[in-house]
């Protein structure tokens, strides 16, 4: 079975600053990995995420990550925050396995940008 | 495409009640899951679909939860009878079958049991 840790629960973060949001998992197999953002009152939607290939993936509103295998970890990172990123950011892994979809999420990590 | 549409968006009942929650997935996407989001226990896997057939449910809370998805465009969540602690906002999202594993969401039910 796969499992996600995010270290922190709240993130407050000055406009303009940038910030980081620890992920990090555990799992017997090789995962993908993934970070999905939820605004107030909406479903979840995807920013961005590590199938293969380069281990620093970029994704939408100048997010990006960097899945690091000997630390099992997928931060997410943002060199400069706006107000309307403020909202809850969830990891999530998934098995490398062909017919497995299931996904496993963090406990998710609210991000308050202040002005 | 509409995304992935779920109704009621809201649901208040009474304890003993039985509830329907509807699903439409996003158009030839082959998967189909249904999530459960509470403060407690932040955002969990119910149960999930594979071109209509169920694969996992081993989230599912108990025998008051049922789950049918009767053709590729229509899912239900049922729960009978609903307790207080059912109470969450619960979630559907759908997934093509490719290398993507990108799950689409919808906005949500939020169901309240009093």
């Amino acid at each position: 079975a796969q499992s996600v840790t995010q270290l922190d629960s709240q993130v407050p973060v000055f406009e303009e600053a940038p910030v980081e949001l620890r992920c990090n998992y555990s799992s017997s197999v090789s995962v993908y990995l993934f970070w999905y953002v939820q605004y107030p009152n909406q479903g979840l939607q995807l920013l961005l995420k590590y199938l293969s290939g380069s281990t620093l993936v970029k994704g939408i509103n100048g997010f990006e990550a960097e899945f690091n295998k000997s630390q099992t970890s997928f931060h997410l990172r943002k060199p400069s925050v706006h107000i309307s990123d403020t909202a809850e950011y969830f990891c999530a892994v998934s098995a490398r396995r062909s017919n497995d979809y299931k996904l496993s999420f963090g406990a998710g990590t609210t991000v308050t940008v202040r002005a | 495409d509409a995304g992935v549409i779920q109704s009621p968006r809201h649901e208040v009942t009474e304890m003993g009640q039985e509830v329907t929650l509807r699903c439409k997935p996003i158009s030839g996407h082959d998967y189909l899951f249904w999530y459960r989001q509470t403060m407690m226990r932040g955002l969990e896997l119910l149960i999930y679909f594979n071109n209509n057939v169920p694969i996992d449910d081993s989230g599912m809370p108990e025998d008051r939860f049922s789950a049918k998805m009767p053709n590729a465009s229509f899912s239900t969540l049922k729960i009978q009878p609903s307790e207080p602690r059912d109470s969450a906002v619960y979630f559907c999202a759908s997934s093509p079958q490719s290398g993507s594993r990108e799950q689409f969401f919808g906005p949500g039910t939020r169901l309240t049991v009093l």
